[in-house]
Formats: C-alpha cells, structure tokens, sequence
C-alpha cells in the first residue's frame, strides 16, 4: 500500500523552539506538500517542492523553511516556533502530470506550541 | 483567481438522512474537482473526484456532479450512517505544473443515531 508518513501524530514544543516535522513518501513522487489546517481556514499551503532541493513559497510561508535533500523525504522547518504556529499540519505528495488523481495525504502532525 | 467555497457546519443529520454539502469554485482553466474526507484524529483521503464538467464522481454511496453552468461540485448521499461523521472538503486542480490545488475551509459533519 503506497504511504505518506508523517513522523509524528501529536508535538508539544516550546516557543522559541526550532522544530522539524518530516515526512517521507514511497511512491517515487516528484512533487510534495505542506499544509497547514486550522478551523474555518481549511487548508493552507505554507510550501511545496517539485524536485530535490527545489521548493516554492505557497501562500503562508513566513515563520518556515523546508528542506528536500531527497526525493522522498521533505521536512518542514519552524526556525523559532510561536504559538501561533499551534496548528494541524499536513504532508502530501503527487506526481507531475497526474494531478487529476489528486493528493496523497500523510495523517498529519498536531503541533502545540507552548 | 481560483477559489473553493463550500458551506459552513457543522451540519447534523440524523441516521439515514439526505445529506447535501455545497461546494461552488471559480477557476480559469478547467481543473478536476474532488471531496477529500477526514475522520477524525487523520489526514486527509480522496474521497471521489470529477474530471470534466458533467463527469459524475461517486464512491461509498456519495456523489457529485461537476456543473459548469453553475460552477458547482455539491456532495450527496441519500442516506448518512453514523460512520459518515467526518470533515468533507471540496478541492479544484491541478492549477499548474506543480500539481497545486486549492481546498474549500471544510464541512464537518456530524450524524446521530
């Protein structure tokens, strides 16, 4: 069964923090995805990466990085969390030219910062 | 530019009920439509899609029909089980050669025995 994985379900992090949320796909997948899902906002791209070590801003990226080193793995990076930054985030993977299949999800991160 | 707009919930339905979720979008070109479902505690699962306008997508007993006419991809179900309570979302793309979409903010959906 093809798999997005998110290492961690639930992160308790202090603010001030730098935290790092992976996510690793199996599918040989070009493209991946973080997302940020907060109530009555839905989802909201925060950035995207095409091919390793390429990435572009989505529509939220201040207050993150990424890095993709390897084509199945991208991390998401928050260099000095904030409670702000509280928030269910989503990884999720595709190929190029597929995109009417959608997006493989991993079963997300709850971050809390505190 | 591209948008999703779904309705707002929660919506509460009663075991065996009709369910209808709206769900309209604007787009500039002609991307695919699909329902994401999320139950709760997970990510997010395809839950049925549309690749063209008329195209009917259907999986589980939900469906939904890509209109253009009145750009809108409303899920149906005729009668909703308790294992149905989840957050729907409603998606359009892909938008470019990134394979981006753009997702509705979600309905959350509880049903009562």
């Amino acid at each position: 069964d093809v798999k997005v994985t998110q290492s961690s379900r639930y992160l308790v992090k202090r603010t001030g923090e730098k935290v790092f949320l992976e996510c690793v796909q199996d599918m040989d997948h070009e493209n991946m995805f973080w997302y940020r899902q907060d109530p009555g906002l839905g989802l909201r791209l925060i950035y995207f990466s095409y091919d390793v070590k390429m990435k572009e801003k989505g529509d939220i990226p201040e207050g993150y990085s990424v890095s993709r080193e390897k084509k199945e793995r991208f991390s998401l990076i928050l260099e000095s969390a904030s409670t702000n930054q509280t928030s269910m985030y989503l990884c999720a993977s595709s190929k190029p030219g597929t995109g009417f299949y959608g997006y493989t999800f991993g079963s997300g991160t709850r971050l809390t910062v505190v | 530019g591209d948008s999703v707009t779904q309705m707002e919930g929660p919506v509460t339905l009663s075991e065996e009920a009709f369910l209808t979720i709206n769900c309209t979008y604007t787009a500039t070109g002609y991307p695919s439509l699909f329902w994401y479902v999320q139950y709760p505690g997970e990510g997010l699962q395809l839950l049925l899609k549309a690749t063209k306008a008329d195209d009917k997508g259907s999986n589980k007993g939900f469906e939904a029909t890509y209109r253009k006419e009145t750009t809108s991809f409303h899920l149906e179900k005729g009668s909703v089980q308790v294992s149905d309570s989840a957050v729907y979302f409603c998606a359009l793309g892909p938008l470019d050669n990134f394979n981006k979409f753009y997702f509705g903010s979600g309905t959350k959906l509880n049903v009562k025995p």
